[in-house]
């Protein structure tokens, strides 16, 4: 079964650091394209990170304003986002998913994990 | 930066069509998916490129996209289909949601 774990959300203060990961199974991870897409309660989904599956490609929404960096582990099947200098609107769902196209870029995404949650909060 | 642009909500009466729209400028150019997500759970893909379904998903629904507006076409609407559903492309290096459409079967 193909499956996505996001962990590491949590409350920090503004200003603050957070560090999530995500644990891949079920699938080659060597082949696809993972995200990271968020969701504030109530609202829409809103597309934050993409890393390539071979890493050679990186792409951020212009609002990460080079504060988050995506990376991902090929021994331990895991992607990160570590996330600096954080604002009260970065707070959501922060969901992992993988891209639909073997060896794609961007076109559909068809795996979602449960989301993990981060408050960004004094 | 490129836009999605959704209706808030739809309501539909059981066993009747569902039509809800994403509009984006010369969205036909590019291909179009749909997300449902159901409360507290994660999106589930129904349909990607258009129009293809991912197995497992019903036949119900289907997809179209041409000029600015790609519709996402629930036929015979059932009650487990009550959710949000998410329009997506992707423009300029970049994956962009529509803001979601609420659908309530009443």
């Amino acid at each position: 079964e193909v499956q996505l774990v996001a962990s590491g959300g949590g409350v920090v203060q503004p200003g603050g650091s957070l560090r999530l990961s995500c644990a891949a199974s079920g699938f080659t991870f060597n082949d696809y394209t993972l995200h990271w897409v968020r969701q504030v309660p109530g609202k829409g989904l809103e597309w934050v990170a993409l890393m390539s599956w071979d890493t050679d490609t990186t792409y951020y929404a212009d609002f990460v304003e080079g504060r988050f960096i995506i990376s991902r582990d090929y021994r331990g099947n895991s992607l990160y986002l570590q996330m600096n200098s954080l604002r009260r609107e970065d707070t959501a769902l922060y969901f992992c998913a993988r891209d639909g196209r073997l060896r794609g870029i961007g076109d559909y995404i068809d795996v979602w994990g449960k989301g993990t949650p981060v408050t960004v909060s004094s | 930066s490129y836009e999605l642009t959704q209706p808030p909500s739809v309501s539909v009466s059981p066993g009747q069509t569902a039509n809800i729209t994403c509009s984006g400028d010369n969205l036909g150019d590019k291909y179009a998916s749909w997300y449902q997500q159901r409360p507290g759970q994660s999106p589930v893909l129904v349909i990607y490129q258009d129009n293809t379904r991912p197995s497992g998903i019903p036949e119900r629904f289907s997809g179209s996209n041409s000029g600015n507006t790609a519709t996402l076409t629930i036929s015979g609407t059932q009650a487990i289909d009550e959710a949000d559903y998410h329009c997506q492309a992707w423009d300029s290096s970049t994956v962009v949601f529509g803001g979601g459409t609420s659908l309530t079967v009443l």
